[in-house]
């Protein structure tokens, strides 16, 4: 499969738990975004990174939340003390960057329910 | 308020009716993306247009980029089933490609 994998599909967790969301980009892309979508709203975007790079996280909440892409291995979104605001469907899109960088392959989605 | 505002809100059409949803903007983009999500799936990129004016198509559905690339258009020739589903459009204001989505429009193309 060389599209967006994204890890678990469906997550629950209960409130002040940590929930950790996995991200592998498609074969050849080195630039990863996450996205929130809320019930009933659209997409919107958290954090963008290059590999070992956050370049932009003017999208993520101050507190809690967390993301990193390390040199080996998936992209990570993290998010601490779980309350039940965080429900949500996350995905996370990769890109070849470069004159490419609109255009991004959104994954599945990981489904996370707080409870 | 969104930057992007799709228009209908919500769609539904028998099976070989013709549609329009409507992408609009203040702003100028120096691209534009249009995407279909399906329940519990992620976006798929349909198409991708960057030139004002810009005309691409994709089997029965046709996408226009407007003159002074502050708006798009997504037409259906002849709607199947298939192709119920949301359609977001997105675009970047950045050069590195944070995308703002509009609202979406849900349409239902009944047989």
């Amino acid at each position: 499969n060389a599209g967006v994998m994204q890890n678990p599909r469906h997550l629950v967790r209960r409130r002040g738990q940590e929930a950790r969301l996995r991200c592998s980009p498609m074969k050849g892309h080195s630039h990863v975004y996450w996205y929130r979508q809320l019930p009933e709203e659209g997409l919107k975007f958290m954090v963008y990174l290059q590999k070992e790079n956050i370049i932009d996280e003017s999208g993520m909440p101050k507190e809690r939340f967390s993301a990193e892409f390390p040199k080996e291995g998936p992209s990570i979104l993290r998010i601490q003390q779980v309350v039940r605001g965080d429900s949500a469907a996350y995905f996370c899109a990769s890109s070849l960057g470069g004159t490419r960088y609109y255009e991004q392959y959104f994954g599945p989605g990981t489904r996370l329910t707080v409870t | 308020t969104q930057l992007l505002e799709q228009s209908p809100q919500f769609l539904s059409i028998q099976e070989g009716e013709n549609l329009t949803v409507y992408c609009n903007s203040s702003s100028v983009f120096s691209s534009l993306q249009w995407y279909r999500q399906e329940p519990g799936e992620g976006p798929v990129l349909l198409v991708t247009v960057v030139t004002g004016g810009e005309v691409k198509k994709l089997k029965r559905l046709t996408f226009q980029f407007g003159d002074a690339r502050k708006d798009s258009s997504l037409h259906i020739t002849a709607a199947q089933p298939g192709d119920t589903g949301l359609y977001l459009c997105a675009a970047s204001t950045d050069s590195w490609g944070k995308l703002q989505f509009g609202a979406g429009t849900q349409v239902v193309v009944t047989p």
